[in-house]
């Protein structure tokens, strides 16, 4: 089946430093959601993008699908940005990838 | 608006034990999933009901049943618990499908999480 490969693992940040988050994936995918799952467990979704670029506030993705990969970016990150990052593709089910462990220090 | 709704949000059981999760979504979903959350191992799928009267299992559906009871309702059986069942288990709906197509309708919506103990 599809494989989900995340990088980093693990992230802590300065807030108001950027980062960009990576998501690989070994096959042709027409499905992809980030989601955030902040400290408290609630998982959140953030961006469907199965191809392209979206931007909503500070939060930007782009899916080059042709090359089997996703970015999120985060720009000028917050406290409230801790959390773990997952991106999630559809491969025969919707698959998660481990996810990004994020830490903002303020 | 609740969205997803899911019962109970903690339960400990003793191995061998039965129970039953319940999940409602009041957003007039026709897909419903249930995953398992397990330290260092992402979210696995454990069964998925992609429209009302359909059900198909997941990555990990050893051990667990589920019923959609109707458009609203997706519960997920656990019939003789294992402390390899302990996890946080987490249900989520969509307004199609997750399989594929560019349409928004396959974003997912999570319910809280309901950890579950089985010692």
């Amino acid at each position: 089946g599809i494989q989900v490969e995340q990088s980093p693992p693990d992230l802590i940040l300065q807030e108001g430093a950027n980062s960009t988050l990576r998501c690989n994936f070994s096959d042709s995918v027409n499905n992809l959601q980030w989601f955030h799952q902040n400290p408290w467990g609630q998982l959140i979704n953030l961006f469907y993008i199965p191809s392209g670029t979206k931007q909503n506030g500070r939060l930007s993705a782009t899916t080059v699908a042709t090359e089997r990969y996703s970015l999120l970016y985060i720009s000028s990150s917050q406290t409230t940005d801790s959390g773990v990052y997952f991106c999630a593709v559809y491969g025969g089910k919707l698959i998660f990838g481990q996810g990004t462990e994020l830490s903002v220090k303020p | 608006n609740a969205g997803v709704t899911q019962t109970p949000k903690f339960q400990v059981l003793k191995t061998g034990q039965s129970m039953t999760l319940q999940c409602a979504q009041d957003m007039n979903h026709n897909s419903m999933y249930w995953y398992r959350q397990d330290p260092g191992m992402g979210l696995r799928l454990i069964y998925y009901s992609a429209s009302e009267g359909t059900t198909d299992k997941g990555e990990v559906p050893n051990g667990y049943n589920v019923s959609r009871l109707n458009k609203r309702e997706f519960s997920l059986r656990l019939e003789s618990a294992a402390p390899s069942q302990t996890s946080v288990y987490f249900c989520a709906s969509s307004e199609a499908y997750a399989g594929g197509g560019l349409s928004g309708a396959n974003v997912l919506t999570f319910g809280a999480g309901s950890r579950l103990t089985v010692l």
